[in-house]
């Protein structure tokens, strides 16, 4: 089983910037679109950021996307208590003929 | 509003089968690829099979291929996971979601559990 790498966690304190990396191939990341997802405890994850830096109608703008090569990244500026949560990049690998998840990671407000 | 609803969980002895079921609404349904995707407990999200519009392309995970089998009725609004030789690893909240490769799955049920065990 294939997984995009994460670090598993970030903190910050609120109202500060935490960055989250997302690192793949060129036969996933590389070559196709990167979504992220959050995932609060004991909910359905939700589409957070798609085709690598689009937001989700309605969704407010503190969260952006962004990507090169084969690494991706979601940024979360103005921390607020209510973002700690599980975050996953997820990306079609070609050469597997499926999906792959990140390996996530938990953010803490602090 | 869209939505997604699952059903079919329950626990399930080692060997065992399961028909997942997902009723979606409030959308076109035959539009759109539909995948399933599943979480074991405490751990992070695993990629398990997608299916396309028309239902006539199927993709699995590894971990499932030859004993997983996605299916859809469009004219039911339905999309099922018929899952055999069931094992431990495979217990786990099983949800289905609408989306592809270039969209990411916009619309996600709220899961339902699979428990293998004796």
């Amino acid at each position: 089983q294939s997984f995009l790498t994460q670090t598993p966690s970030a903190s910050g304190t609120p109202g500060q910037r935490v960055a989250i990396s997302c690192s793949g191939s060129s036969s996933n990341i590389g070559s196709n679109y990167v979504h992220w997802y959050q995932q609060l405890p004991g909910t359905a994850p939700k589409l957070l950021i798609y085709r690598n830096d689009q937001r989700p109608s309605g969704l407010l703008d503190r969260f952006s996307g962004s990507k090169s090569g084969t690494s991706a990244s979601l940024a979360i500026s103005g921390l607020r208590s209510e973002d700690e949560a599980d975050y996953y990049c997820a990306a079609w690998d070609d050469s597997l003929n499926g999906y792959v998840f990140g390996t996530g990671t938990k953010v803490t407000v602090l | 509003e869209e939505q997604l609803l699952e059903s079919g969980g329950g626990l399930v002895q080692p060997g065992g089968s399961l028909r997942l079921s997902c009723v979606a609404s409030g959308f076109t349904f035959n539009s759109h690829a539909m995948s399933w995707v599943r979480q074991a407990p405490g751990k992070g999200l695993e990629w398990v099979s997608v299916i396309n519009p028309g239902g006539s392309g199927t993709n699995y995970a590894d971990s499932v291929k030859g004993r997983f089998t996605i299916s859809r009725d469009n004219s039911q609004n339905t999309l099922d996971l018929q899952m055999n030789s069931l094992g431990a690893a495979d217990t786990a909240v099983y949800y289905c979601a609408k989306g592809d490769k270039n969209t990411g799955w916009f619309n996600w049920g709220q899961g339902t559990l699979v428990t293998v065990s004796s």
